[in-house]
């Protein structure tokens, strides 16, 4: 079943804004990873917070995670064309075993 | 560093089928998990493997089964092929509680 439920599911922005995504989740977890698909590809990594963990920062990407809401966000600041992607939260509810649960995902489109 | 790597890229099959999708995880990697991803959806685990067990299971009938070979690599065999089993299938390869990293994916299509 999915875990991590992305709101909202599609964004259409221009170049140089910021794109915000959240992530919902209904079990206890150890950490959250957010992904990025381009066109059905592979998964790329785009950055792990741990469930002690508040805030991460990696380049133009924020994340933030408020384990009392079961809640992430995922930041992406000054939006450039080649981030239009899908973008996919999953939760590690196993500690150390990465049995990862994600959500439907974000379409992200940047329009340049 | 190749990361991980999985064969074949696409592949067709016809329905009753069986089919062995394989995958090397990256290098230092001792855990290898499978995901099948169908279209507009997020992955769904599969099973996921460590010292050449299944350590985990998820959803999937008995059809859909694995190997870890002893230099950690991959094997996912599916049995009696639906056609709803076309879809993107996906390796992840992770160590202990770190990032998990994800291959290509090989694309099956069931015709």
């Amino acid at each position: 079943s999915q875990q991590g439920e992305e709101d909202p599911q599609a964004l259409s922005i221009q170049e140089g804004e910021n794109a915000t995504m959240n992530c919902s989740y209904k079990t206890s977890i150890n950490n959250l990873q957010w992904y990025r698909q381009n066109s059905g590809r592979g998964l790329v990594h785009l950055i792990l917070i741990r469930s002690n963990e508040r805030e991460k920062h990696s380049g133009r990407l924020r994340v933030t995670l408020d384990t009392s809401k079961k809640s992430s966000s995922l930041l992406i600041t000054a939006s450039r064309a080649a981030d239009t992607a899908s973008y996919f939260c999953a939760t590690d509810t196993y500690y150390g075993n990465n049995r990862l649960a994600f959500g439907k995902g974000n379409q992200v489109v940047v329009i340049p | 560093d190749a990361g991980v790597t999985q064969s074949p890229t696409h592949l067709i099959k016809t329905r009753g089928q069986q089919v062995t999708l394989r995958c090397s995880p990256k290098s230092g990697h001792d855990t290898v998990s499978w995901y099948q991803q169908a279209l507009g959806q997020g992955p769904q685990f599969i099973f996921q493997y460590y010292e050449e067990e299944e350590r985990q299971r998820g959803n999937f009938p008995d059809r859909f089964s694995g190997h870890q070979f002893p230099n950690y690599s991959s094997e996912l065999n599916v049995n009696a092929l639906l056609l709803g089993d076309s879809a993107l299938y996906l390796c992840a390869s992770s160590l202990a509680g770190d990032e998990a990293f994800f291959g290509q994916g090989t694309r099956l299509t069931v015709v």
